[in-house]
């Protein structure tokens, strides 16, 4: 099946560093890339979508300028935290969508998510 | 009134009971029909993928989609233990470009 690896799995740093998060669809090309942030017992909360070589389309209410992401190639996806505080602790999941042999697009598959802490 | 609507439990069954997942929706041009499962601390993972009305097994899984009703299920055979985990339904258009998740329902299976 599809596979999508997220990294890293966890990370801890402190309040204004900037943390990286990478999403690669391992065996397939994802035409288009979303970035979820999650908290405790609480669904999906989509923050963007990106399509390779272009822009990132931002979900109301999240900061384009704090969450930078990058969709370079048809397998790597960016997030990037830039001076993380707190507020920003979370789950952050990526996920990965492919087409279809009929032009459509596929179910989205899921990285194994990032949490991160900030101190 | 959400797009879809899923009771977000949680659902406790003894272990090798039969469990039904349900989930409403309100879009009519929805078209394609997921099941994801997704453990704590983990991504979700897709279970089951359908278009349109009707049935799909898979081992213990069975979806169903009833499109007359806007109405689609999940249900688990024989329930395990190892079942345990939150139970996202997700759907999309035509061509998929926009996915809306349900809020997911905690399923425990009691040994």
């Amino acid at each position: 099946g599809a596979v999508v690896s997220q990294h890293p799995s966890w990370v801890i740093c402190k309040s204004g560093t900037s943390v990286k998060i990478e999403c690669r669809s391992l065996d397939f090309q994802a035409t288009t890339m979303f970035w979820y942030r999650q908290f405790p017992k609480q669904s999906l909360m989509l923050m963007a979508t990106s399509n390779e070589g272009s822009k990132a389309t931002y979900e109301q209410g999240v900061e384009k300028d704090k969450f930078l992401i990058n969709h370079a190639s048809l397998t790597l996806s960016t997030l990037t935290v830039t001076s993380a505080h707190p507020e920003d602790s979370s789950f952050y999941i990526c996920s990965a969508r492919g087409g279809t042999r009929d032009g459509g697009s596929g179910p989205q598959h899921f990285g194994d998510g990032t949490r991160l802490s900030i101190l | 009134q959400k797009e879809v609507e899923q009771d977000p439990g949680p659902l406790s069954v003894p272990e090798g009971a039969i469990v039904s997942l349900n989930c409403t929706y309100s879009n009519s041009a929805f078209q394609y029909f997921m099941w994801y499962r997704q453990y704590s601390r983990k991504g979700p993972e897709l279970l089951m993928y359908t278009y349109s009305s009707g049935n799909k097994e898979d081992g213990r899984f069975t979806a169903q989609v009833d499109k007359s009703s806007k109405y689609i299920s999940l249900f688990i055979r024989d329930s395990q233990p190892s079942d345990s985990a939150t139970y996202l339904c997700a759907m999309s258009n035509t061509g998929g470009f926009k996915t809306i998740f349900g809020a997911g329902t905690r399923l425990f299976v009691k040994a």
